[in-house]
């Protein structure tokens, strides 16, 4: 099966800078993806990464390392509606199709 | 251009009574799937469609059937709800099988948020 691993809550300041890390282990791996959520609402896709390196996106990036298994996504000049749960998700092959596995989430808080 | 449409959403439930969530895209998108969220968790994977007359079943398919007669709609069907089945259902869709492996973006609805007591 599949199976990531992230943070379960994040707290930052207004301004600050923060970075959720998420690690993977999965067969047939073409990629990782990044969502945000508010309070249940529908996830909304942030950023992916199909090979090494950082993507940048406005004040987020995403990284990826492939013979790590691992990817981050990065957040800059937090702001308040920067409160959100931010899901990774890896997109693998199952047979003939592709899928897309979620972690369970990071909840980042932003303070004033 | 509407997107991605779920109905009801909002529905409580008996144990043992069915009943189906709709899922309706506008966007021409082959690839449809669904999720369910629970409290705490990130989305599961129950069945997905890489197109009319394909599915496929996903991480927790079990008590629930899907069917693709139409690009546009993918019904999810509970046969016999359970309160284990209380969640928040996500219907998502892309353009195609390929555009998600070389996007990794899905396109969700706003959700439907079933209640079995």
């Amino acid at each position: 099966g599949q199976s990531l691993e992230q943070p379960s809550e994040v707290t930052a300041v207004e301004g600050a800078i923060v970075q959720i890390n998420c690690t993977y282990q999965t067969s047939g791996f073409y990629g990782l993806s990044w969502y945000q959520q508010h309070d249940g609402g529908a996830p909304t896709f942030l950023s992916y990464n199909g090979l090494d390196g950082l993507e940048e996106t406005g004040r987020f990036s995403s990284f990826l390392s492939r013979s790590d298994s691992y990817g981050y996504l990065l957040l800059q000049e937090l702001q308040m509606k920067d409160s959100a749960s931010y899901f990774c998700a890896v997109i693998w092959t199952s047979g003939s199709a592709r899928q897309l596995t979620f972690g369970s989430g990071t909840q980042l808080t932003v303070l004033p | 251009n509407a997107g991605v449409t779920q109905t009801p959403k909002f529905q409580v439930l008996k144990t043992g009574q069915s009943m189906t969530l709709q899922c309706a895209q506008d966007m021409n998108h082959e690839y449809m799937s669904w999720y369910r969220q629970d409290p705490g968790m990130g989305l599961r994977l129950i069945h997905y469609s890489v197109g009319a007359g394909i599915t496929d079943q996903g991480e927790v398919p079990n008590g629930y059937n899907v069917s693709r007669s139409t690009t546009e709609d993918f019904p999810l069907r509970l046969l016999s709800a359970a309160p284990s089945q209380t969640s928040v259902y996500f219907c998502a869709s892309n353009p195609q099988d390929s555009y998600l492996a070389n996007t990794g973006e899905l396109f969700f609805g706003e959700g439907s948020r079933l209640t079995v007591l």
